[in-house]
């Protein structure tokens, strides 16, 4: 089985930086992926972190630790678009996609 | 252009009725998802199919069917032993190339309500 934790709800103001983290323990783990999901639509795609270290992809970032397994999100230059869940979602060989609980993060003016 | 496309949008179902979900897509992916969403809940796997005319039972299957006839198609019944159907569904693919695993892509959703 799997068992991914995040934390529940953050909140942070417009223009800080922001750290979204996750923990999980899976077998035959084969990457992470983060996603965003806004109130009532479905979640889209933030990023896949396969190897240990930092993807950065413009204010969006990604680390993965596969022998901790531990994961973070971290989103910069925050803005009031950017209040939503976001799911962390560890894949394995099974392919069998679970999802953590995902974090509800508030951006305040 | 590419997608999944999930049908209806909205549906009312009155207690002790079958009603099954539709989830098509054109992305010429192997993988096809289930999942179920409640109010403020992260989403919740009901069944997966890796290949055409095979499926696995996810973390909430029961109450559920589902078949996989074909490519493009992944339909789910959401039956009456479900005792609480009330949420939110959607449906995902994905590609699988070797041990790679591709990303989800998912349809805009079904939200079902139990009347």
């Amino acid at each position: 089985g799997q068992n991914i934790d995040q934390p529940t709800e953050m909140t942070a103001t417009e223009g800080a930086i922001v750290q979204i983290n996750c923990t999980y323990q899976t077998s035959g783990f084969n990457g992470l992926f983060w996603y965003q999901q806004h109130a009532g639509e479905a979640p889209t795609f933030l990023s896949y972190n396969v190897l240990d270290g930092l993807e950065e992809k413009g204010r969006f970032s990604s680390f993965l630790s596969r022998s901790k397994g531990y994961s973070y999100l971290l989103l910069k230059e925050l803005q009031m678009k950017d209040s939503a869940s976001y799911l962390c979602a560890p894949a394995n060989y099974g392919q069998n996609f679970v999802f953590g609980p995902g974090t509800r993060l508030s951006v305040l003016p | 252009d590419g997608g999944i496309t999930q049908s209806p949008k909205y549906l009312f179902r009155k207690e002790g009725q079958n009603v099954t979900l539709s989830c098509e897509q054109n992305l010429n992916h192997d993988a096809m998802y289930w999942y179920r969403q409640d109010p403020g809940q992260g989403l919740r796997l009901i069944y997966y199919s890796q290949i055409v005319n095979d499926f696995q039972k996810g973390d909430i299957a029961e109450g559920y069917s589902v078949s996989r006839e074909k490519k493009e198609s992944f339909p789910l019944t959401v039956t009456s032993a479900q005792k609480n159907p009330t949420a939110f569904y959607l449906c995902a693919s994905s590609t699988r190339t070797g041990s790679n695993t591709g990303e989800l892509f998912f349809g805009e959703g079904s939200r079902l309500t139990v009347l």
